[in-house]
């Protein structure tokens, strides 16, 4: 049984440029969660989805990111127009259903140079 | 306000040892703990969880201890090994029961 996915593992964007960042989770679950990691800190939650559906963005900043989770495909977070502080480790984490145990990707780690 | 904490940002020990990790959290609501590990360059990994029904959890090697008076947790790690070596996190769930809330992270160094 796989594990939650992410792609790329590394991305790096000049500022004003996009990031898409992919999450599949692990069969069976249908709860996403996005986090942002800076160096040498805890990771900060964003956004939590479940198929179509937004159910709590209140860690995402108010422009320049977005999240989905359609229903065929991966999680997507994006960010439009990136720039210096952007840069930070992302990871997605699935879980079964409510808030059990997540289990966590290996992240994206993006550099805005 | 919503926070978790750990006591010691690094800890130290032998192999063999027993490991204590702590963590303060502030909201005495909090219904729903974990614990991380976080080895370098990768995700965090699931070690043990804890309701807030229960004192205690044990896994293998690993108990968590849930102190509700005083709002600590705990994580005991038994013949501490080198590969043990990583960030351990400890998360709450927040109040909207919509995610987790992390602690910044006490880095564990095993040595041989």
């Amino acid at each position: 049984n796989a594990g939650v996915m992410q792609n790329p593992r590394h991305l790096v964007r000049r500022r004003g440029q996009e990031a898409r960042l992919r999450c599949s989770p692990m069969k069976g679950h249908s709860h996403v969660y996005w986090y942002r990691q800076l160096p040498e800190e805890g990771l900060k939650f964003m956004v939590y989805l479940q198929k179509e559906n937004i159910i709590d963005e209140s860690g995402m900043p108010k422009e320049r990111f977005s999240a989905e989770f359609p229903k065929e495909g991966p999680s997507i977070l994006r960010i439009q127009q990136v720039v210096r502080g952007d840069s930070a480790a992302y990871f997605c984490a699935s879980s079964p259903g409510g808030l059990r145990e997540q289990y966590f990707g290996p992240g994206t780690r993006l550099t805005v140079t | 306000g919503e926070s978790v904490g750990l006591h010691l940002p690094t800890l130290s020990v032998q192999e063999g040892d027993n490991s204590i990790i702590n963590c303060a959290y502030s909201n005495s609501a909090s219904d729903y703990f974990i614990w991380y590990k976080q080895e370098s360059g990768k995700g965090p990994q699931f070690i043990i969880d804890i309701r807030s029904n229960m004192d205690k959890r044990q896994g293998q090697r690993v108990t968590v201890l849930l102190n509700k008076t005083v709002k600590h947790l705990s994580l005991q790690i038994a013949a501490t090994q080198p590969g043990d070596s990583a960030v351990y996190f400890c998360a709450e769930r927040n109040q909207a029961g919509t995610a987790l809330i992390f602690g910044k992270g006490t880095t564990l160094s095993v040595s041989s």
